[in-house]
C-alpha cells in the first residue's frame, strides 16, 4: 500500500550509459515531480508534470527525458550518463499543483 | 528567484528540550510552506503543510507557524527525544514547485 514507489533504489552504472528510473503513485494525484538531491543533501527541482503534462523543465540538461504515460506514473530516462548525474533523485505527487507534495523513498543512482 | 535559508546547519540538543527551528525565504509569494523529516539514506516523510492563508499548524509535539509578510516560519519542538533526531527540511510552494532550504540536521543527546 506503498503511496509513491521509485524503482529501482539503487542504480550503479557506467559514464555514457542510458538509464530509467520509475515512478508510481497510488494517491489518484493530478501532479508528479522530479527532485534531484546532490551529494551536500540540497534538494531542487527537476521537472513538473500536471494531468501528463509538462508544466516545469528547471533547466534540466536534454540528456534527461521525463516521460508520463498516464497520471500515476512518471518516469525518469538518462541518456549518456556522466559522472555528474550522481545523486538521489526522489519522486513526488501532489493531489493539484499547490497542494501537499508526498515523496517516495529515492533511487541513489552512482555513475563510475 | 527565491531562496530559502536555514539556520544553523547543525544543532544538538539534550533529551527533553523545547526547541525552535527557522526557515526564512525571500519571496512571500507563496501558496504553502512544509516541513519534512529526511532520516540518513531515506526519503522524505511530510510532517506538516501550512497553507499562505494560516499562521500555524499543529501535528502531536510539532507546531508549525508561518508569518508570510516577514518571509519566515519556524518549526517548534516539545520535549525532544532521540528518535526526533534526523535533518528537517523547510520548503515553500510556489509556481508549481518546492523550493527547499539546505536542512538542519538534529541530534537530540540521551
Amino acid at each position: 500500500d506503498t503511496a509513491v514507489s521509485q524503482t529501482p533504489k539503487y542504480l550503479v552504472t557506467q559514464m555514457g550509459n542510458d538509464k530509467s528510473i520509475k515512478c508510481e503513485q497510488n494517491l489518484g494525484h493530478d501532479t508528479m515531480y522530479w527532485y534531484k538531491q546532490d551529494s551536500k543533501k540540497f534538494l531542487k527541482i527537476m521537472f513538473s508534470y500536471n494531468n501528463k503534462e509538462l508544466i516545469i523543465n528547471e533547466t534540466v540538461p536534454n540528456r534527461f527525458s521525463p516521460k508520463s504515460p498516464d497520471k500515476a506514473h512518471l518516469n525518469l530516462h538518462i541518456n549518456s550518463l556522466e559522472l555528474g548525474d550522481s545523486a538521489v533523485y526522489f519522486c513526488a505527487s501532489s493531489q493539484y499543483i499547490a497542494t501537499e507534495q508526498f515523496f517516495g523513498p529515492g533511487t541513489r543512482l552512482t555513475v563510475l | 528567484k527565491q531562496e530559502v535559508t536555514q539556520i544553523p546547519a547543525a544543532l544538538s540538543v539534550p533529551e527533553g528540550e523545547n526547541l525552535v527551528l527557522n526557515c526564512s525565504f525571500t519571496d512571500s509569494a507563496i501558496y504553502n510552506l512544509q516541513w519534512f523529516r529526511q532520516d540518513p539514506g531515506k526519503g522524505l516523510t511530510s510532517l506538516l503543510l501550512i497553507q499562505s492563508s494560516q499562521r500555524e499548524q499543529t501535528s502531536g509535539r510539532l507546531n508549525a507557524s508561518l508569518d508570510k509578510s516577514s518571509g519566515r516560519s519556524t518549526l517548534y519542538i516539545a520535549a525532544s527525544q532521540p528518535g526526533d533526531s534526523a535533518t528537517y527540511l523547510c520548503a515553500v510552494g510556489a509556481n508549481s514547485k518546492l523550493t527547499f532550504g539546505k536542512g538542519i540536521t538534529l541530534s537530540v543527546r540521551p
